[in-house]
């Protein structure tokens, strides 16, 4: 079973910041959080991860509460083409992915 | 090519029939990984090789399903006698070292009648 838990869908105004959350509460010391995310009909694609500190990269900004317990992903300025299933998973070193329903987020005009 | 890569993209198969499904990791990725997504689910763990050495299996649902990455490169994933319980996409990915961002291809759509 997945290890953490998202809402199952949000909505976002392009050109405003999209932040999804996620709760990891059992999340282990040695485990990371990693984000990915699945256009339609595609694979899922790698966003960010992070193990304690904040995290920034091209695509977004991961923001993990000094507890660890959950997280928030960022997109700063949502286009269309960032709808799609937003994923939080843990992870550690044995990189086995466990996926759950994810953030189903739809950007609008 | 720069990602990874399945084929078929599609298939369709009859209750009953073998399938085989391809996978070409990124090159010179170590390990690579095999998926199930039944729609409207997320993707579920299958299998994880490294290299050419299968190191966990435990996520195949039945005996009659079975991988292999015999060089340590391409992988397939093969399902005997196909049911319809099996129609999903199957996922591939692979990355540079065990614990790194793994790179997800395509998928191949599999719909058995």
């Amino acid at each position: 079973d997945a290890k953490t838990t998202q809402p199952p869908s949000m909505d976002c105004a392009e050109g405003r910041a999209a932040n999804l959350p996620c709760n990891h509460s059992t999340i282990s010391g040695n485990e990371y959080v990693y984000w990915y995310r699945q256009i339609h009909s595609q694979g899922p694609q790698y966003i960010i991860h992070g193990l304690k500190n904040n995290e920034t990269n091209e695509m977004a900004s991961l923001i993990i509460t000094e507890d660890r317990k959950s997280s928030t992903l960022i997109l700063p300025h949502a286009t269309l083409r960032d709808t799609a299933v937003y994923y939080c998973l843990n992870t550690g070193t044995a990189s086995k992915l466990t996926f759950g329903t994810g953030t189903r987020l739809q950007v609008t005009l | 090519g720069a990602g990874v890569s399945q084929s078929p993209r599609y298939k369709v198969a009859k209750r009953g029939q073998d399938v085989a499904l391809r996978c070409d990791p990124i090159s010179g990725h170590v390990s690579l990984f095999w998926y199930q997504q039944a729609l409207g689910q997320g993707p579920e763990f299958l299998t994880y090789f490294q290299n050419e050495a299968q190191l966990d299996k435990s996520g195949l649902p039945s005996d009659r399903f079975f991988a292999e990455r015999p060089e340590g490169s391409v992988s397939t994933l093969k399902i005997q006698r196909t049911q319809q319980e099996d129609s999903a996409v199957y996922l591939c990915a692979s990355s540079r070292l065990q614990g790194q961002m793994e790179f997800f291809g395509p998928g191949t759509r599999l719909t058995v009648l």
